[in-house]
Parts: C-alpha cells; structure tokens; sequence
C-alpha cells in the first residue's frame, strides 16, 4: 500500500528565507508524487508533479522539489518565502489509476 | 470559469439526517473522486469514479453512498449522518488518461451535531 508521510506539521519562516518541506513516501513502484497547496477555506492547487526524468522539479509559484528515490523523499524547496505563501501544503503519491494518498500537511507561517 | 463546482459550501445536520453533495466539473473529464480532509490526516478517499457508469471504494466509504449521474455529475450521499462524518469533503476531477492532475473543487464543509 502507498502513504506519505509528512514529519513536520507546523513550520514558521522568516518572510524572505528560505523554506523547505519534508516528505516521505512508501510505495513498491515508481510514483507519481504531487505538492499541492491550499489557502484557508479554499481548494487544493496543484504546485508541482514528478511522473519521471529529471529529478529536480519545477513549479509554480517559485517552488521547486527534488525526487530522491534512494531516501524515498520529495521534498518542497522555496529560497525566499512570501507572505502569500503562508498556506497548508500536502504531498500525495499516485500510481496509474490515480487513487492519491495524501499526508498529514505541513502548515507554514510567514512572520514578517 | 471552467473548474470543479461544489454544493452545499456549509451544512449543518443532526444525527441520523441524509443529505447529498453534489458535484459538477465541465471539463469534460473521464474521472471523478470525493475525498473527506479532517485535522492531522490529510486528505482520505472516500469513492471514485473511473468512467461514467462506474464507481468504486476508496480508502473509507463506510457510511457514503454516490452515484454518477453522468459525465458531469458524481454525487455523494450521507443516508443516516453520524458526528464522525463532520469534516471537509473535496471533490475532485481528472481527465483522459495521461492527463495526470487532479482538479478539485472548493470543498463542502459538513457538521454532524
């Protein structure tokens, strides 16, 4: 079975540094790994997906993860947060038939 | 917009009422999931529809029923409401195969008293 565990759950940040969130996964393939985000009282948006090939993922907003298959890991980088980028963001891994699990979420505050 | 539209966004039940969240996309998506969030757990899968005319279980479905009225529309249904089912339920989307992103709608927040 897949799962994916997030080890932080709460994270503040200084607005201007650097941010970096951890996720772990457990699945006997190769997965497909997603970081969404989502605002207080709205939906998840999608920031970034890995399905294969280069390793270090580009998205939206800045952010940008690394898929480590040795460490089973694909953890979220942003070098300089915003404040808008104080949210509740949630790995997910998936396979073909796209039954996502989702981990816990880490919360992220910004202070000024 | 084109996107995922929920309703009801709030509902307030007391035990053992039914009640059914409807779900609509109009991207012409293949596939459909309803998704439970509640604190310290992320997101859970409650049923997902592969195809119009087809459903399955997901990760917790006891309680839920849901239908997929057609290609638009998957609706999720509470026949007798339990307190434990007071949670933030997400819908959500995909396209044809190979589109691999799930869009989600705004979420319905339901409190069971």
């Amino acid at each position: 079975a897949q799962s994916v565990t997030q080890p932080d759950i709460h994270i503040t940040v200084s607005e201007g540094a650097s941010l970096e969130l951890r996720c772990n996964y457990s699945y006997g393939a190769t997965p497909y790994l997603f970081w969404y985000v989502q605002s207080p009282g709205q939906g998840l948006q999608l920031l970034l997906k890995y399905f294969s090939g280069d390793t270090l993922v580009q998205g939206i907003k800045g952010f940008e993860a690394e898929f480590k298959r040795s460490q089973s890991s694909f953890n979220l980088r942003k070098p300089s947060v915003h404040w808008s980028d104080a949210a509740e963001y949630f790995c997910a891994v998936g396979a073909d038939d796209y039954k996502l699990s989702f981990g816990a979420g880490t919360t992220v505050t910004v202070r000024a | 917009n084109a996107g995922v539209t929920q309703t009801p966004k709030f509902q307030v039940l007391k035990t053992g009422q039914s009640m059914t969240l409807q779900c609509a996309q109009d991207m012409n998506h293949n596939s459909m999931y309803w998704y439970r969030q509640d604190p310290g757990m992320g997101l859970r899968l409650i049923y997902y529809s592969a195809s119009e005319g087809t459903t399955d279980k997901g990760e917790v479905p006891n309680g839920y029923n849901v239908s997929r009225l057609n290609k638009r529309e998957f609706s999720l249904r509470l026949e007798s409401a339990a307190p434990s089912q007071t949670s933030v339920y997400f819908c959500a989307s995909r396209g044809l195969p190979g589109a691999n992103v799930l869009t989600f709608g705004a979420g319905s927040r339901l409190t069971v008293l």
